[in-house]
C-alpha cells in the first residue's frame, strides 16, 4: 500500500500569513491514464472534512484562491495565503491512483500561532 | 444541495454486531460509487470500504475485511455498513461519503454516526 506522509504536524501561523504543508507518497501517483489522483481536505473543528484540491491542483467548487496544490510524481504542497481564521483545523492528503485502498496522510494541523 | 445523513450508530459489546445507514438526497445517487470512511477518537481519516454505483465493484479494507459488508439500495438511496465481530479499535465516527468518478475524489461527506465498542 501506499504510505501519505504528511509534513509538520502542526503549523502555526499568524492570521494573514502564508504557510505549506507537504505530503510525500512512497511511490509515484501517477497513474497510466496520465492523471494524478492526489487531493487535498481540511476538516474544521467538529466538522466532517471538505474537499479543497482535487487531482493536485484543481479547487473544488466555492474553495477560495487563497487555496492552491502543486506538486508531481511522489511530492506535493498545499499552500494557503492570506490566512483567515476559517481556515483553521486539520489539513490531510489523499490518494486514489493506486486504489484500494485509498490512503490518507497522517494530518496538519494549523493553528494560531 | 447534495446531503448525506448517517443513522444506526451506538454503543455496543465486543463481539456484537451493529448496521450503519446513510440516507442520500439533493444528487441521483445510482450514479455514484460510495465510500465509509472512519475516524477514531483524536486521530486521523481511515478508508474502511467502497461500493460502485451498481454494486458490481466492492472494496475494503485490510482491518475490517471479513467482518463488516458494504452495501447499497439504490431505490431507497440509501448506503449500508453492515459491522459484525466488532473490536475495540472499531471505536470510531463513521463518514459516508460520495465518489466522483472523474476525479476518483470524494467529493461530499456526510456528518457521521459514533460506534463506540465497549463492555
Amino acid at each position: 500500500d501506499v504510505l501519505m506522509t504528511q509534513t509538520p504536524v502542526s503549523l502555526p501561523v499568524s492570521l494573514g500569513g502564508q504557510v505549506s504543508i507537504s505530503c510525500r507518497s512512497s511511490q509515484s501517483l501517477v497513474h497510466s491514464d496520465g492523471n494524478t489522483y492526489l487531493h487535498w481536505y481540511l476538516q474544521k473543528p467538529g466538522q466532517s472534512p471538505q474537499l479543497l484540491i482535487y487531482r493536485v491542483s484543481n479547487r473544488f467548487s466555492g474553495v477560495p484562491d487563497r487555496f492552491s496544490g502543486s506538486g508531481s510524481g511522489t511530492d506535493f504542497t498545499l499552500k494557503i495565503s492570506r490566512v483567515e481564521p476559517e481556515d483553521l483545523g486539520v489539513y490531510y492528503c489523499l490518494q486514489s491512483t493506486h486504489f484500494p485502498p485509498l490512503t490518507f496522510g497522517s494530518g496538519t494541523k494549523l493553528e494560531i500561532k | 444541495e447534495v446531503q448525506l445523513v448517517e443513522s444506526g450508530g451506538g454503543l455496543v459489546q465486543p463481539g456484537r454486531s451493529l448496521k450503519l445507514s446513510c440516507l442520500a438526497s439533493g444528487f441521483t445517487f445510482s450514479n455514484y460509487g460510495m465510500n465509509w470512511i472512519r475516524q477514531a477518537p483524536g486521530k486521523g481519516l481511515e478508508w474502511v470500504a467502497s461500493i460502485s454505483s451498481s454494486s458490481s465493484y466492492i472494496y475494503y479494507a485490510d482491518t475490517v475485511k471479513g467482518r463488516f459488508t458494504i452495501s447499497r439500495d439504490n431505490a431507497k438511496n440509501t448506503l449500508y455498513l453492515q459491522m459484525t465481530s466488532l473490536r475495540s479499535e472499531d471505536t470510531a465516527l463513521y463518514y459516508c461519503a460520495r465518489h466522483d468518478r472523474y476525479n476518483w475524489v470524494m467529493d461530499a461527506w456526510g456528518q457521521g454516526a459514533s460506534v463506540t465498542v465497549s463492555s
